[in-house]
């Protein structure tokens, strides 16, 4: 069965400060994607990033960073001097890979999300 | 703008009575997924279609049911309402192959429905 595990309920930092966001996942495909996903106070499912599961390569992008580990089912989410618009629910979500046919429901399944309170 | 839209965007009703939630997926996007996002059960998946047939089936209730309809636009309908069902409702949609962003979700605003 698909799982995604994010153990942190909530994190408090103070604007400027680096902070981490952990994610695992458990899956039996052998290729799937997985994805990060913000929701600012708005409520609205903002698109952060998606990964496929044959591409380890980090990812940057602004102040924002992924680190996907393979051997240990990992794909973890940096923000690099934190603001205060970085407020919101953090979620992480997995899906099998779609097949080349449109088989696949590549329905997502997501974590508990992470609440990152960023303090001016 | 993720180009998904949903209606309305908020819904007060009593338990009991039936809603309907609609969806209206990106331009060319052949599948529509529902999810529902409750304080004690989070963000779940509850029924994919595609191009108009049901794909996928996740912990929808019997009490809900969805359908596509040609125009590729989705109605969630929730019958029986009880408290437990107050929550956001997401729908969204994804291309078929080959596009580009296969494989992607790009979601609605949400519906915020509210039983009392």
């Amino acid at each position: 069965a698909q799982k995604v595990t994010q153990a942190q309920t909530e994190i408090s930092v103070v604007e400027k400060e680096d902070v981490t966001l952990d994610c695992v996942y458990e899956t039996r495909d052998t290729t799937y994607y997985l994805f990060w996903y913000k929701q600012p106070p708005s409520g609205e499912l903002v698109f952060l990033i998606r990964r496929n599961s044959f591409d380890e390569q980090n990812e940057i992008s602004g102040r924002y960073s992924w680190n996907f580990q393979k051997s240990t089912s990992s794909f973890n989410f940096t923000i690099t001097a934190s603001q205060v618009v970085d407020s919101a629910v953090y979620f992480c979500a997995l899906s099998e890979a779609p097949t080349r046919y449109g088989g696949a429901t590549n329905k997502l399944i997501f974590g508990t999300g992470t609440l990152l309170a960023v303090q001016p | 703008d993720s180009g998904v839209t949903q209606t309305p965007k908020h819904l007060i009703t009593a338990t009991g009575q039936r809603v309907t939630l609609r969806c209206s997926p990106r331009s060319g996007d052949l599948s529509v997924y529902w999810y529902q996002q409750s304080l004690d059960q989070g963000l779940q998946f509850l029924i994919q279609y595609y191009n108009g047939e049901e794909r996928a089936k996740g912990n929808i209730l019997e009490r809900f049911s969805a359908q596509q309809f040609p125009d590729l636009h989705s109605e969630l309908n929730l019958s029986s309402l009880e408290l437990g069902d107050s929550a956001l409702y997401f729908c969204a949609s994804s291309p078929p192959p080959p596009q580009r962003e296969y494989g992607e979700q790009f979601f609605g605003p949400g519906t915020r429905l509210t039983v009392l």
